[in-house]
């Protein structure tokens, strides 16, 4: 069971330049969500959404799109890198909400914009 | 504002040498209170939920409990390979979002 996978492991941009990071989950889970993790300040929300055709901003949207038009699959879309945007990024899903729900979490995409 | 504070930030142990970590929460209408693990280069790994105060959960040589307030992770003789960053999480009343706290780097040397 490959759970949630997330690609690339690693990338480098430019300043300016955009991309996607792709996040898929084989588990048929409703709820998925993106973080970054930057250090000393924790793991933070970007987006999530509670299902396909649905989307809603975390705390820190700014400069990130998302869209979920199947189940499966949750990318995120840089769309014009800046320095600020260096971090690591952790796609999650869990079966529903989270209130009673763990999430389960990919391996990360570490990012450095130059 | 939802808020998650754990302390400390870093804690060294011998092997053998139990301790606790603190997970201080003021999530409004708190639902969950999540505790997760994490491995360097690796997504966190879910360890324990708790939902209300008194509640305790059990896992090998970890104990998690919860008060009104905070929660705590109990390592009871603890082993190298419990080495990693222990994340503190709350979900409060939509269940829509978790705010994680910072972590605790936990060591333990053999």
């Amino acid at each position: 069971n490959a759970g949630v996978t997330q690609t690339p492991k690693f990338q480098v941009l430019k300043t300016g330049q955009s991309m996607t990071l792709q996040c898929a989950q084989d588990m048929n889970h409703e709820y998925m969500s993106w973080y970054r993790q930057d250090p000393g300040m924790g793991l933070r929300l970007i987006h999530y959404s509670v299902g396909a055709g649905i989307t809603d901003q975390g705390e820190v949207p700014n400069g990130y799109n998302v869209s979920r038009s199947t189940t499966e699959d949750f990318p995120l879309r840089l769309l014009s890198a800046a320095p600020s945007q260096t971090s690591v990024y952790f796609c999650a899903s869990s079966r529903q909400g989270l209130s009673n729900q763990p999430q389960h979490f990919g391996d990360g995409t570490r990012l450095s914009i130059l | 504002e939802d808020q998650v504070t754990q302390s400390p930030e870093a804690l060294r142990l011998q092997e053998g040498e139990s301790s606790s970590l603190n997970c201080s929460y003021t999530v409004s209408g708190l639902r969950g209170l999540f505790w997760y693990r994490q491995d360097p280069g690796k997504g966190p790994e879910f360890l324990f939920t708790l939902y209300s105060a008194g509640e305790e959960k059990e896992k090998e040589r970890l104990k998690a409990t919860l008060t009104k307030k905070e929660s705590f992770l109990h390592i009871t003789a603890p082993k190298p390979e419990d080495s990693a960053t222990y994340l503190c999480a709350g979900t409060h009343t939509s269940g829509s979002r978790l705010t994680f706290g910072e972590g605790t780097q936990l060591t333990v040397n053999p």
